[in-house]
């Protein structure tokens, strides 16, 4: 199928601002997710954006897709311990099903 | 709320057995799927399905088997284990409206021996 590429690891401190970097392929990709999963549970979806909109902001979290570079990037403002987890990029062509994962970025967030 | 509830949660299998995991969801959801992960591999597609009595294979469907008889269950068969399908399995269910997010359940944990 086609690639979503993450980077695998990040490590940011306490109060600091995260940058988590997505590329993908598939230029018919409709919908794009950001999806985080905490140790020992399942994904929980964070925020996405429709393959039309440039940026979508929500609280601390902001979503930025440069459609013509097949780039999308999640900034967490003032990352907290708690937001230490794995976060996933994923497409998809038709909203919901048969998504398109990344291999996941594991955030490391210290004090 | 229940929401994707699977079983079991850890289960350790013998080379050749067979045995089922177990998906259901309370949310009314049509489409349906079970992914696997695996360490540096990510989630991978195993099968799927957009409504009852009808499914489709994803990525990676070798060694499995699915079948949705109702909107709310959606049961995944491995029919002779192998060391090769020791993973963490998750089943997720989505609506077929806006965005379609995907609901996931907390994961059952395979080993094969």
């Amino acid at each position: 199928g086609e690639d979503v590429e993450q980077s695998l690891f990040l490590s940011v401190r306490e109060g600091d601002s995260s940058v988590i970097n997505c590329t993908y392929t598939d230029s018919s990709s409709t919908y794009l997710y950001w999806y985080k999963q905490e140790p020992g549970a399942g994904l929980q979806l964070l925020t996405y954006i429709f393959s039309n909109m440039d940026m979508k902001q929500d609280q601390r979290l902001t979503v930025l897709l440069n459609k013509k570079d097949k780039h999308l990037s999640l900034r967490i403002a003032d990352t907290q311990t708690g937001d230490s987890a794995i976060y996933f990029c994923a497409e998809s062509k038709n909203s919901g099903y048969a998504l398109n994962f990344g291999k996941g970025t594991s955030l490391l967030v210290t004090p | 709320n229940a929401g994707v509830t699977q079983t079991p949660k850890f289960q350790v299998l013998k080379t050749g057995q067979s045995m089922t995991l177990q998906c259901a969801q309370d949310m009314n959801h049509e489409y349906m799927s079970w992914y696997r992960q695996d360490p540096g591999m990510g989630l991978r597609l195993i099968h799927y399905s957009v409504g009852a009595g009808i499914t489709d294979q994803g990525e990676v469907p070798n060694g499995y088997n699915v079948s949705r008889s109702t909107t709310e269950d959606f049961p995944l068969r491995l029919l002779s284990a192998a060391p090769s399908q020791t993973s963490v399995y998750f089943c997720a269910s989505s609506s077929n409206t806006g965005a379609g997010e995907l609901f996931f359940g907390e994961g059952s944990r395979l080993t094969v021996l």
